[in-house]
């Protein structure tokens, strides 16, 4: 079955800190999707990043920065130089190939970062 | 400002009463979903739209809940009757294409009494 895990409920760190989200992922197929999504206090997510599985390059935009590693089933997220508009509720998803539009979540990270 | 519409934002009502969330996609989306979001949880599938065609409603817990998508443009989420469990944000979301690049509406915040 296809489930994503992410350990970290809650983590608060300083302006300008490093800070990396975890996420790790099951599934049986060979083909599936991830993604990312931030959904700040407002309430609507906001689309991050896809990958698909055949494609382990890490990603960089900006601040942010994702790692893919299919040999731990990760996929994590780390954001660089935090600032305060980085703080919301942030989630890994995953999608199987049979149906890319349907996203399995996972439980989420809050991210707060202080001034 | 999220370019997919919810409304109610908020909804306050007593178990066993009926409850309707109306949602409009971005023009030219062809595909819809509901997801619910029970607090602290990630976002849940209850029903994906293709178009006014149901593609998945698995989750969609039928014995009280109905989607619909008349004419393949806005739809409507009914929960009748309304229980406790159903307390969550209601999210709306499209897409264009396919691979989950979904555009998500802020939401329809549920509470039953």
């Amino acid at each position: 079955a296809q489930k994503v895990t992410q350990a970290q409920t809650e983590i608060s760190v300083v302006e300008k800190e490093d800070v990396t989200l975890d996420c790790v992922y099951e599934t049986r197929d060979t083909t599936y999707y991830l993604f990312w999504y931030k959904q700040p206090p407002s309430g609507e997510l906001v689309f991050l990043i896809r990958r698909n599985s055949f494609d382990e390059q890490n990603e960089i935009s900006g601040r942010y920065s994702w790692n893919f590693q299919k040999s731990t089933s990760s996929f994590n997220f780390t954001i660089t130089a935090s600032q305060v508009v980085d703080s919301a509720v942030y989630f890994c998803a995953l999608s199987e190939a049979y149906n890319t539009d349907k996203l399995i979540f996972g439980t989420g990270t809050r991210l707060q970062v202080f001034p | 400002e999220a370019e997919v519409a919810q409304s109610p934002r908020y909804k306050i009502t007593e178990k066993s009463q009926a409850v309707a969330f109306w949602c409009d996609p971005i023009s030219g989306h062809a595909t819809l979903y509901w997801y619910r979001q029970i607090l602290g949880q990630g976002p849940e599938l209850l029903v994906q739209f293709q178009d006014e065609s149901v593609v998945d409603d698995s989750q969609l817990p039928k014995d009280r809940f109905s989607a619909e998508r008349l004419k393949g443009v806005d739809s409507t989420l009914k929960i009748q009757p309304a229980e406790l469990g159903d307390s969550a944000m209601y999210l709306c979301a499209s897409s264009p294409i396919k691979y989950g690049e979904l555009f998500f509406g802020e939401g329809s915040r549920l509470t039953v009494l």
